[in-house]
């Protein structure tokens, strides 16, 4: 059974600080990756979908890279804003369909 | 609409009662999802349709759980003698669908379900 893991729960920084977040799953077969953002009482965003098959994608100050042999997705945030105050869910899927979750890191930019 | 609606935000029921919960993809969207979000938690999968096909229903918790997308459009979460553990925000996706899977899932805002 594929599990996510997120590393660290939570995450305090001053404004304009890069930072990154880590993603670890247990089983390397996935289809693609996906690195959401979650603002309190609201649904889902997307932020960047990696395909297996590929190694990073990068949106503005987001750059989200994968190494799936070893089971692992970093999301760097560069030069972070208090408007990138939010919770940040990491997802794998195994055939393009259903994702599995990791827990979350909750981040909070201090300005 | 742009983004997927979900109908009502919040739902208050006490425990015994059954509710409905409905889900209103983005237009065109193949593929429709359902997540259960506890709190401090990440979503979790429950069913997934692809048109009116329920092609995936490992995720429900129990057979009190029941979905259904008749036209292929709308879909509604239905759960049966609501139990406390139903508390939750429940959540829908929805995604294109290209054979290949390399499409986002968009999500709406939610349901909060609380049950008494």
């Amino acid at each position: 059974k594929q599990e996510v893991t997120q590393i660290p729960a939570a995450l305090s920084v001053p404004e304009g600080e890069n930072l990154v977040l880590n993603c670890s799953f247990t089983d390397s077969a996935i289809y693609n990756l996906q690195w959401f953002r979650q603002d309190p009482g609201k649904g889902l965003t997307s932020l960047l979908l990696i395909q297996s098959s590929q190694r990073e994608q990068t949106s503005g100050r987001l750059n989200a890279s994968l190494d799936k042999s070893s089971g692992r997705s970093t999301l760097y945030i560069a030069a972070s804003q208090p408007g990138d105050s939010a919770t940040y869910l990491c997802a794998v899927s195994r055939y393009g369909n259903k994702l599995v979750f990791g827990a979350g890191t909750i981040l909070r930019v201090k300005s | 609409g742009a983004g997927v609606s979900q109908s009502p935000r919040y739902k208050v029921a006490k425990r015994g009662q059954d509710v409905a919960l409905r889900c209103d993809p983005i237009s065109g969207h193949v593929s429709l999802f359902w997540y259960q979000q506890a709190l401090g938690q990440g979503p979790e999968f429950l069913t997934y349709f692809q048109n009116e096909a329920q092609l995936d229903k490992s995720g429900l918790p129990s057979d009190r759980f029941f979905a259904e997308r008749p036209e292929g459009s709308v879909s509604t979460l239905k759960i049966q003698r609501t139990q406390q553990e139903d508390s939750a925000v429940y959540l829908c996706a929805s995604s294109w669908w290209t054979g290949e899977g390399n499409q986002p899932q968009h999500f709406g805002d939610g349901t909060r379900l609380s049950i008494l």
